[in-house]
């Protein structure tokens, strides 16, 4: 029962290099989102997917960008890294807003070192 | 105000105590209200949802003041297992409204 996946779980960069987190759900799930946590600083929100064809903006969303490819799947791209973003990156998954109870599923996270 | 607001700690405590932690979030249009929990390079995990009633689950208990705007958890019996740091987690009002992480409270319980 994979839940929610995220690759890659490291990763290194130098500055102005871009790449891109990959997260998948098998949790039939409309709402998927990406998180940055940062130490001192909690969990904070980078951008969201709704449902599947919606993507819009969290607390934090300079400097990335995502895709929301299909249902299952939502990528968050940087385009061209920076120190700042040194953080772990979480993928997360939840059932429609339908239910306003609906806890989030989250992936155990991409440690990302930009030098 | 910040928006959830919880004491960092760590809490020490010996096993089998119980513990508490507050947590307090500053709308009070807030609807829905989780604990979660997050051991050291983890993801964090669902403990609990909290319903207006309180809810129980095992030596686990959470309540909600709506009025004082702050929501508890309880942990009696404390295991080794329990040390980690517990995420207080709030869901706002109106169309798509996404979670509020508080900074979590970190609980270190010896043998």
């Amino acid at each position: 029962n994979a839940g929610v996946t995220q690759t890659p779980k490291f990763q290194v960069l130098k500055t102005g290099q871009s790449m891109t987190l990959q997260c998948a759900q098998d949790m039939n799930h409309n709402s998927m989102y990406w998180y940055r946590q940062d130490p001192g600083m909690g969990l904070r929100l980078i951008y969201y997917s709704a449902s599947e064809g919606t993507t819009d903006k969290g607390e934090v969303p300079n400097g990335y960008n995502v895709s929301r490819l299909n249902k299952r799947e939502f990528s968050l791209r940087l385009e061209s890294a920076a120190p700042s973003q040194t953080s772990v990156y979480f993928c997360a998954s939840s059932e429609t807003q339908g239910n306003s109870n609906q806890p989030q599923h989250f992936g155990d996270g991409t440690r990302l070192s930009i030098l | 105000r910040k928006e959830v607001e919880q004491d960092p700690g760590p809490f020490n405590v010996p096993e089998g105590a119980t513990v508490a932690f507050n947590c307090t979030y500053s709308n009070s249009a807030s609807q829905s209200f989780f604990w979660y929990r997050q051991d050291c390079r983890k993801e964090p995990k669902l403990l609990m949802s909290v319903y207006s009633s309180g809810n129980e689950d095992g030596r686990f208990t959470a309540q909600l003041n709506r009025a004082s705007q702050y929501i508890s958890l309880l942990i009696r019996d404390s295991k080794l297992s329990d040390s980690a740091t517990y995420l207080c987690v709030v869901r706002g009002v109106g169309g798509y409204s996404t979670l509020t992480f508080g900074k979590g409270t970190m609980l270190l319980v010896s043998p």
